[in-house]
């Protein structure tokens, strides 16, 4: 069965930077994009990035551009968030989420467990 | 960036009664929208795509419709499980954006 395990969360400072990774098995993962999506607390969900199949196409949203980069290693099945210039308003928990589907984007049939970062002085 | 209201904020009903959630696009997004549950403490769960397609395991008292700018989810009769938050998200433009969601509480 599909399985996503995130890890590489914690407590960061202000300006710091993170990586966090996403460990797939149980499906083909180079044959999907894939995605990010976090929540802060106690809020709702915000898609942060997209990486297609072969890590040539990538889409962030407005919020991460410039500051976050989405990569991933299709020789070890892992997704990966690197996060530089981080703000208070990055806390949250980050989500790597494998769509239904390849091709066009695709809602999302699974969920990693989520990885808690945390932005604080 | 489509913006997706959700109404509305809270619905508070009994085990048994007809829950009825709104998803409101800013711009057409044709039938490219998908429901999500989420459960305190658990990773959200898809329920619904493409406006209307129950996702594999998905109840059938689970149901969606609308396409253009306006979808409904309904839970036919709540069980006790059903109580949670609801997101609607659209796959048709980027940036993908979610809805704000909709608690389903006990009455």
């Amino acid at each position: 069965q599909v399985q996503l395990v995130d890890s590489g969360g914690g407590v960061v400072q202000p300006g710091g930077s993170l990586r966090l990774s996403c460990a797939a098995s149980g499906f083909s993962f180079s044959s999907y994009g894939m995605y990010w999506v976090r929540q802060a607390p106690g809020k709702g969900l915000e898609w942060v990035a997209f990486v297609g199949s072969t890590e040539s196409y990538t889409q962030y949203a407005d919020s991460v551009k410039g500051r976050f980069t989405i990569s991933r290693d299709n020789s070890k099945n892992t997704l990966y968030l690197q996060m530089n210039s981080l703000k208070s308003d990055d806390t949250a928990v980050y989500f790597c989420a494998k769509p239904r589907g390849g091709g066009a984007p695709q809602p999302f049939d699974s969920w990693g467990q989520g990885s808690l970062v945390t932005v604080s002085s | 960036e489509i913006v997706l209201t959700q109404s509305p904020a809270t619905l508070s009903l009994s085990p048994g009664e007809r829950a009825t959630l709104s998803c409101r696009a800013s711009q057409s997004v044709s039938s490219n929208l998908a429901w999500y549950q989420q459960k305190p403490g658990q990773t959200p769960r898809l329920l619904i795509y493409d406006a209307s397609n129950r996702a594999t395991g998905i109840p059938a008292r689970f149901s969606g419709s609308g396409s253009g700018t306006d979808f409904t989810l309904t839970v036919s009769s709540l069980e006790p499980e059903d109580f949670a938050v609801y997101y609607c998200q659209q796959r048709s433009n980027w940036p993908l954006t979610f809805g704000g969601g909709t608690k389903v509480e006990i009455k």
